[in-house]
């Protein structure tokens, strides 16, 4: 069946250093979402990606498509504490539901 | 604004109960679904439904079930709980795919443990 890998699974940084977590998938996608989990919360929707080759940002955050649509990336440009949290891709598996990946937790020390 | 409510934050049952959690979702959404988040693991789609009445097994649905008589509720029922269903359960709704962005919006949570 489909899989939707995601790495990595945890990543530190320092306060305005960059970040980035992949998802990759076996099978074309026909689209793909972007998840934010803040700790102790829900998840709570970023973005969603549908043409090859996208980039969409949304203030210091950059989202990509890949080509082959196989792969996105999430992509924080200086990040602050506010960005602590569980970031999710979700991919359409068809039949209305989405596979989601096993997220990144990212964790920002000051 | 999109509002999803489930009926319990948290929730301490023992094995072998039957034990109902309740998600009420105030878009019209036709889509609901139902997962469960567990360490390392992500979200896992139990059962999911696009209509009343109409439900569909997810990747793991054993010793579950599902009920939709309403299209605003959708219920999760664990029949005879054990305590590998202890978990975090995350209610979602969203409108059917093909009427354009489908985000899912997710409830705050039901955090089961079975004694």
């Amino acid at each position: 069946g489909q899989q939707v890998m995601q790495i990595p699974q945890y990543q530190h940084v320092q306060e305005g250093e960059d970040f980035t977590t992949y998802c990759n998938s076996s099978t074309t996608l026909s689209n793909i979402q972007w998840y934010k989990q803040r700790p102790g919360g829900h998840p709570v929707f970023l973005i969603q990606l549908v043409k090859s080759g996208e980039v969409k940002k949304q203030k210091r955050l950059t989202f990509q498509f890949g080509e082959a649509k196989k792969n996105s990336s999430l992509h924080i440009t200086a990040t602050q504490t506010t960005d602590v949290g569980t970031y999710f891709c979700a991919v359409y598996s068809g039949t209305y539901k989405y596979i989601f990946g096993t997220g990144t937790r990212l964790k920002v020390l000051a | 604004d999109v509002k999803v409510t489930q009926s319990s934050r948290y929730l301490v049952k023992r094995t072998g109960e039957k034990v109902f959690l309740e998600c009420v979702q105030d878009m019209d959404h036709e889509n609901m679904f139902w997962y469960r988040q567990d360490p390392g693991l992500g979200l896992r789609l139990i059962y999911f439904s696009y209509d009343v009445k109409m439900k569909e097994k997810g990747d793991i649905p054993e010793g579950y079930s599902v009920s939709r008589e309403k299209k605003e509720r959708f219920s999760l029922i664990l029949e005879s709980a054990s305590t590998n269903q202890t978990s975090m359960y995350l209610c979602a709704s969203s409108l059917l795919i093909d009427r354009g962005l489908n985000e899912q919006f997710f409830g705050p949570g039901t955090r089961l443990t079975v004694l």
